[in-house]
């Protein structure tokens, strides 16, 4: 398995609601990201796991929420979003943080 | 942190070899350079990473001056399907206080 996979592929949420996105890779891979990605932009880096352990955070709003329970797996738990935050979010995965990441298809977001 | 800078779009046509410049004055001892490609609505894609000189895959060349202040990837008779969004990174593992960011990238768009 040579992919990174993400679930939902789209997302329609309130702002009082509470969402999670998933991310899976069984390639062995130890680093994990997630980033955020606006219409026409590039991606935004909103967080690093480096073997299961949370290394960068990049003062992302606190209604974002990040868990990795295991090596295979990567959660972005969401809460009372603002509509500005309607995105896509990408998820990649490298086999150490040294390496090239692999790109989960990403999840389209919309906050109403 | 190294910032890149690219061309905001290119044009060719199908069959010509296309060459996209990335600067990058203010890279450090530790950086690599590495190149992405992203299509619409989908996750970016590893296409070659390098450190000096040139470096060739089965898709891409780089090509990396010795002061290191640039980079050309080099596509060969491009196709209608290598449209896409070419990123330029450049920086050490994310682990660190370097960190991988995207530049703007460049929109290409290859003509029939």
């Amino acid at each position: 398995d040579t992919e990174v996979t993400q679930t939902p592929k789209h997302l329609v949420m309130g702002m009082t609601n509470k969402k999670s996105l998933k991310c899976e890779q069984h390639m062995g891979h130890r680093a994990m990201y997630w980033y955020k990605q606006k219409a026409k932009k590039p991606p935004e880096l909103m967080f690093v796991y480096s073997y299961e352990k949370l290394s960068i955070n990049e003062s992302v709003p606190s209604r974002f929420s990040p868990e990795c329970p295991n090596s295979s797996l990567l959660n972005l738990h969401l809460h009372a979003l603002q509509p500005e935050d309607s995105a896509l979010y990408l998820c990649a995965s490298s086999r150490t943080p040294d390496n090239e990441q692999f790109f989960g298809p990403g999840t389209r977001l919309t906050v109403l | 942190l190294a910032k890149t800078t690219q061309p905001i779009s290119m044009d060719s046509y199908e069959g010509q070899e296309v060459n996209i410049t990335c600067s990058h004055n203010n890279i450090a001892t530790n950086d690599y350079i590495t190149w992405y490609q992203q299509f619409p609505s989908q996750g970016p894609r590893f296409i070659i990473q390098g450190y000096k000189t040139k470096v060739t895959n089965e898709v891409a060349s780089l090509f990396i001056p010795a002061d290191r202040k640039s980079s050309t990837l080099s596509l060969p008779r491009v196709s209608l399907s290598d449209t896409a969004v070419y990123y330029c990174l450049v920086g050490d593992t994310p682990n660190r206080d370097d960190k991988i960011i995207f530049g703007k990238g460049t929109r290409l768009h290859i003509l029939p």
